[in-house]
C-alpha cells in the first residue's frame, strides 16, 4: 500500500547549517508529494509540492525535488534558523487519485543558537 | 479570512462516553478532511466528504466513529462508547476545490484523551 517513511528526529542543528529531512515514498501510482511543518502549538501548515517528477517546490528557503528514479523527495533549507524549530512531515497523495494524504511519522528540527 | 477551527481544543473523557468533536471548514472549501494523529505519529486519514457527501470512509477505525456534514459546512465527527485507544488529536482540514483537493488547510486539532 502507499506509505511514506522520513528520517527520524529530533535532528539538531546550529543556526546557519545546512538542513536535509530525508523522506522516501512507496512506488505506486502517480502521487503528488508534500512537506507540511508543524510549529509549537499551531497546527499543520503546507510547506511545499510537488505535482509530477523532476518538479521542485520550494517555499520560504526550504527546497524538495520529486525524484521518481530514487523514490525520494528530500526536504533541504541552506541556513536554518531559530525559527525553523518545528516537526516536518512529508506526505503523498493515495494511489488511484483518491485526495486523501499519507503522512510520515514526522521528523522534529531544533535550532540553536 | 478565518482559517479552519475546531473545537473543543481540548476534550476529556472517561471510557464509555459519547464524544463530538466540531470542524469549521474555510467557508466556501468544497472538502473536508478528519484525521487522527496518535502521539508521535503522523495524521492518518479516517475520512473525507465533498459539500455533504461522504465519500470515503475507509480510514473510520470502527462503526463507533461517525461524521457527518449535513449542510456541507461545518462537520461533525462522533465517537461512540470511547476507549483508551481513542485518545489521539483529531485534524480537520478542508480543501477549496475537489481538483486540487490535496491542497488541505488543517485545524489546530481537537485533543482526545480518554481516561
Amino acid at each position: 500500500g502507499d506509505s511514506v517513511t522520513q528520517m527520524e528526529g529530533p535532528v539538531t542543528l546550529s543556526e546557519e547549517a545546512f538542513l536535509t529531512i530525508n523522506c522516501t515514498y512507496t512506488a505506486t501510482g502517480y502521487p503528488s508529494l508534500f512537506w507540511y511543518v508543524q510549529y509549537p502549538g499551531e497546527g499543520l501548515q503546507l510547506l511545499l509540492k510537488a505535482t509530477k517528477a523532476d518538479d521542485k517546490g520550494s517555499n520560504k528557503g526550504f527546497e524538495a525535488t520529486y525524484r521518481k528514479e530514487t523514490t525520494s523527495f528530500h526536504l533541504e533549507k541552506g541556513s536554518v534558523q531559530v525559527s525553523d524549530s518545528a516537526v516536518y512531515f512529508c506526505a503523498r497523495t493515495a494511489t488511484g487519485g483518491g485526495n486523501k494524504l499519507t503522512f510520515g511519522t514526522g521528523t522534529q528540527l531544533k535550532v540553536e543558537l | 479570512g478565518a482559517g479552519v477551527s475546531q473545537s473543543p481544543r481540548y476534550k476529556v473523557a472517561k471510557r464509555g462516553q459519547d464524544v463530538a468533536l466540531r470542524c469549521d471548514p474555510i467557508s466556501g472549501h468544497v472538502s473536508l478532511f478528519w484525521y487522527q494523529q496518535a502521539l508521535g505519529q503522523g495524521p492518518e486519514f479516517l475520512t473525507y466528504f465533498q459539500n455533504e457527501a461522504q465519500l470515503d470512509k475507509s480510514g473510520l477505525p470502527s462503526d463507533r466513529f461517525f461524521a457527518e456534514r449535513p449542510e456541507g459546512s461545518v462537520s461533525t465527527l462522533k465517537i461512540q462508547r470511547t476507549q483508551q485507544e481513542d485518545s489521539a488529536v483529531y485534524l480537520c482540514a478542508s480543501s477549496l476545490e475537489v481538483s486540487r483537493a490535496y491542497e488541505q488547510y488543517f485545524g489546530p486539532g481537537t485533543r482526545l484523551t480518554v481516561t
